[in-house]
């Protein structure tokens, strides 16, 4: 089973605050990086499928960057809104198949 | 938009019991998946397909099935339900090709007394 790692496992951000998390997984045999945002009651949806090192892809205020060579991926969050309270998770596809080694998850708590 | 539809939310069943949980994507994807989620740990793979008949173990194949007689439906399958059965089982449909998302259904939370 593969390690990916996500940090800091929790954290609080203040409204219109920016911040940042980190997925660190293998570098060999890198086939593709997926974040997915987890709202409560609701089903994880897909943010980025990225598969280039160096790759930058943005929705809204959120974004994400990839370093294959060193293994991580930034997600990043500009001007948080309370909406944007959810947990987000990384998946690594190192197969190529499409079967994801999936992180714990960043939880983020956005304070009004 | 792609639909990924779980038949229960919520479900209570007794253990010993043979439980099926099913799930239904209406995007004609070849590829689909079933996970379970506990807390503290990340989603871990029970089973995937890539397509009808297919089906592979994922990482956590002990004590489930899987059954994928038709493209758009896969059911996970406990044949003797146990209380360590007890958790939030999502399942994910996907397109073929590196670069497609997963897409997932509302979940259900399964508990075994």
């Amino acid at each position: 089973i593969l390690n990916v790692e996500q940090s800091p496992q929790s954290l609080h951000v203040q409204e219109g605050d920016s911040t940042n998390f980190t997925c660190s997984f293998p570098s060999s045999n890198f086939y593709a990086l997926h974040w997915y945002r987890w709202e409560t009651a609701k089903s994880p949806e897909a943010l980025f499928v990225m598969t280039l090192n160096g790759d930058e892809k943005k929705k809204g205020r959120i974004s994400a960057t990839l370093n294959t060579k060193e293994g991580y991926s930034y997600l990043y969050i500009k001007g948080s809104q309370p909406e944007d309270s959810a947990t987000y998770l990384c998946a690594f596809d190192t197969w190529g198949n499409n079967r994801l080694a999936f992180g714990k998850g960043n939880q983020v708590v956005v304070i009004p | 938009d792609v639909k990924v539809t779980q038949s229960s939310r919520y479900l209570v069943k007794r253990t010993g019991e043979k439980v099926f949980l099913e799930c239904v994507q209406d995007m004609d994807h070849e590829n689909m998946f079933w996970y379970r989620q506990d807390p503290g740990l990340g989603l871990r793979l029970i089973y995937f397909s890539y397509d009808v008949k297919m089906k592979e173990k994922g990482d956590i194949p002990e004590g489930y099935s899987v059954s994928r007689e038709k493209k758009e439906r896969f059911s996970l399958i406990l044949e003797s339900a146990s209380t360590n059965q007890t958790s939030m089982y999502l399942c994910a449909s996907q397109s073929r090709g590196i670069e497609q998302p997963q897409h997932f259904g509302d979940g259900t939370r399964l508990s075994i007394l």
